[in-house]
């Protein structure tokens, strides 16, 4: 079984500051991670995605996030926030080639706002 | 740049009555998916589809529920009676398979339940 936990329901930051989204995960088999990211009246486009290798993997919109299996997390960081950026972000977690069918398990999400 | 589609964007039913949402996943995807959102809550998984079977189910995936893929491109989740608690963002997504994990996701479709 997995589950996804996103500390921080609501996150504001300043146009041009550091962007960090948290993700921890529990999976009891190699997890396969994801975010989505959702703006207003939208479906959920994919940001970036680690399913094996290496660790840090980068995304659209300049988003990247690091796996770290020893404090299962995944989160997600942008140098440099852009008022484009607003939007709720979910972390996902999929049990790989063991998962079966592969669904996904959402993470709560967090909604990211960007001040000028 | 192939997607996947889902028609209506929203819905609006009497409870009781039986509502089809459709969805046409990315041509050669071989699984599918259909997630709900509940107004102000996570992404919550229904069912999974592959080889023209029900792979996985959820516990909301109930007998109210059901899926098919009637033809070659249509997904189809019919809800028979729908309840006040079914009203929610639905969303169709499908995975290539082979070894391509990321699911793509269709714009979704808000059922409203009065």
């Amino acid at each position: 079984a997995q589950s996804v936990t996103q500390l921080g329901s609501h996150v504001s930051v300043s146009e041009g500051a550091l962007v960090l989204l948290r993700c921890n995960y529990s999976s009891s088999v190699p997890p396969y991670l994801f975010w989505y990211v959702q703006y207003p009246n939208q479906g959920l486009q994919l940001l970036l995605k680690y399913t094996t290798g290496a660790t840090l993997v980068k995304g659209i919109n300049g988003f990247e996030a690091e796996f770290k299996k020893s404090e299962t997390s995944f989160h997600l960081t942008k140098p440099s926030a852009h008022m484009s950026d607003a939007a709720e972000y979910f972390c996902a977690v999929t049990g790989g080639t063991a998962g079966g069918g592969n669904k996904l398990t959402f993470g709560t999400g967090t909604q990211l706002k960007v001040e000028l | 740049e192939p997607e996947v589609t889902q028609t209506p964007s929203h819905q609006v039913t009497q409870m009781g009555q039986e509502v089809i949402l459709r969805c046409v996943p990315i041509s050669n995807h071989l699984y599918f998916y259909w997630y709900r959102q509940i107004l102000g809550q996570k992404v919550e998984f229904l069912v999974s589809f592959y080889n023209n079977e029900i792979s996985e189910k959820s516990e909301i995936f109930d007998d109210q529920f059901s899926v098919e893929r009637p033809d070659g491109s249509n997904f189809t989740l019919k809800i028979r009676s729908t309840k006040l608690e079914d009203s929610a963002m639905y969303f169709c997504a499908s995975r290539a398979g082979g070894g391509r994990e990321t699911q793509y996701f269709g714009p979704g479709t808000r059922l409203l339940v009065l």
